[in-house]
């Protein structure tokens, strides 16, 4: 059964800080790997899309990575902000379509000044 | 640009009843996914529809039927509404299948009293 892992459940941060979210995936065959930022009773965003291929890749202050081997992946948060304050999904995308997506129950990360 | 519309963005229903949710997608995209989304939980696929036809669905029953026109617009159908349907809906739209960006809408939030 294809899972998606997340951790921690719930984060809080200063504002200025960084933090780093994990995911562990269980999915097969492996297509790529998505991060979305939720923020309350909106829908996701996309923030990073990963083929196994990548290690890692931006979008601004934001810096998702892969293990493609160990099943891994993490966003890094760089110079939180107030407005970071959401929950973050982690999407693990199988099979020849993307719309086998495997969604992680998020990371509801809470930035406080 | 209009990204993902939906509507209604809220609705309230009784038990036993039907509800129509309704979805156009991104412009330019041509597959529409639906997705359910319990509180504090992750999305979860219901179906996705490409050229007007059901590619693809989740294991939901088949109280949950959709459709596709031919400009790529969408409705989710749920019949015999329960109290476990409260739920957030969201529509996705992309451009064909894997590795390509995924749009979600804000959410049509349905409640079943």
């Amino acid at each position: 059964k294809n899972q998606v892992e997340q951790s921690p459940q719930s984060l809080i941060i200063l504002e200025g800080k960084n933090c780093t979210l994990q995911c562990n995936y269980t999915v097969s065959p492996f297509s790529n790997l998505r991060w979305y930022k939720q923020d309350t009773g909106r829908g996701p965003v996309s923030l990073t899309i990963m083929t196994f291929s990548e290690n890692t890749k931006s979008n601004g202050r934001y810096t998702a990575t892969l293990d493609a081997d160990t099943k891994q992946s993490s966003l890094h948060i760089t110079a939180s902000q107030l407005s970071d304050s959401a929950s973050y999904i982690c999407v693990a995308s199988s099979g020849a379509g993307s719309y086998q997506l495997t969604f992680g129950k998020g990371t509801k990360l809470s930035v406080i000044p | 640009d209009a990204g993902v519309t939906q509507s209604p963005t809220h609705l309230i229903k009784t038990r036993g009843q039907q509800v129509t949710l309704r979805c156009s997608p991104k412009s330019g995209h041509d597959t529409v996914s639906w997705y359910q989304q319990a509180l504090g939980q992750g999305p979860q696929f219901i179906f996705q529809y490409y050229e007007e036809e059901e590619r693809q669905r989740g294991n939901f029953p088949d109280r949950f039927s959709g459709h596709q026109f031919p400009n790529y617009s969408s409705e989710l159908n749920v019949n015999a509404l329960l109290l476990g349907d409260s739920a957030l809906y969201l529509c996705a739209s992309s451009l064909g299948g894997r590795g390509n960006t995924i749009y979600f809408g804000e959410g049509s939030w349905l409640t079943v009293v």
